[in-house]
């Protein structure tokens, strides 16, 4: 089965600040990345599937990028409301693993 | 609007089983794959299971094979993960989750939790 690293586990940014998180695969996955966030207490909420493409709704500071065993999420000017744990998944074939996760703060 | 609803909290002892029900709501439920994915208590997500639109083909997690069983009735507009031989390390809220047809899982129910224990 594929193996996804998840980095950092936590991290702690200023309000405004730039955020980047990263997501390795063991094998090449195209690009079938998807990232989710979970504030707490909550169910997960799709941010990004295609690597690269914007859910619905998810403000545009949000991006995604990469391919094969690769990908970034980024989130360009940090705000309060970001508060939350963060997952990536791979979703090109059974098992749909998802990542360690990374909690992101406040400092 | 898309409604995702598991069953309530549930309790089991070791070696035991337990059905969880989640009820579909505002999509066209036999359209899509539905999953199943956990998150034990303080750590990450955890993908379990998942079913097609039409119940033939079926997935599952190493860590559920020949335990969990999958399915749904799209009469009913309901999927279920059936959970025998039953471990504490099974102890987790369960989401239910619906598939956007590419993959991703783009609505989750507000999970269930199963704790398993003596």
């Amino acid at each position: 089965d594929i193996q996804m690293t998840q980095s950092p586990s936590s991290l702690s940014a200023s309000v405004g600040g730039r955020v980047t998180i990263t997501c390795r695969t063991s094998q090449g996955i195209s690009n079938f990345l998807a990232w989710y966030q979970q504030k707490a207490g909550k169910a997960p909420k799709l941010l990004i599937y295609a690597a690269s493409t914007l859910q619905s709704g998810v403000p545009s500071r949000f991006s995604g990028s990469g391919s094969g065993t690769d990908f970034t999420l980024t989130i360009s000017s940090l705000q309060p409301e970001d508060v939350a744990t963060y997952y990536c998944q791979k979703y090109n074939s059974a098992p749909l693993t998802f990542g360690g996760g990374t909690k992101v703060e406040i400092k | 609007e898309v409604q995702l609803v598991e069953s309530g909290r549930l309790v089991v002892q070791p070696g035991g089983s337990l059905r969880l029900s989640c009820a579909a709501s505002g999509f066209t439920f036999d359209d899509y794959t539905m999953h199943w994915v956990r998150q034990a208590p303080g750590k990450g997500l955890e993908w379990v299971s998942l079913i097609s639109w039409d119940g033939g083909n079926t997935y599952y997690a190493d860590s559920v094979k020949g335990r969990f069983t999958i399915s749904r009735d799209n009469t009913k507009n309901s999927l279920y993960l059936q959970m025998n031989s039953l471990r504490t390390e099974d102890t987790a809220l369960y989401y239910c989750a619906k598939d956007s047809s590419r993959g991703e899982l783009d609505y989750w129910g507000q999970g269930t939790l199963v704790t398993v224990s003596s």
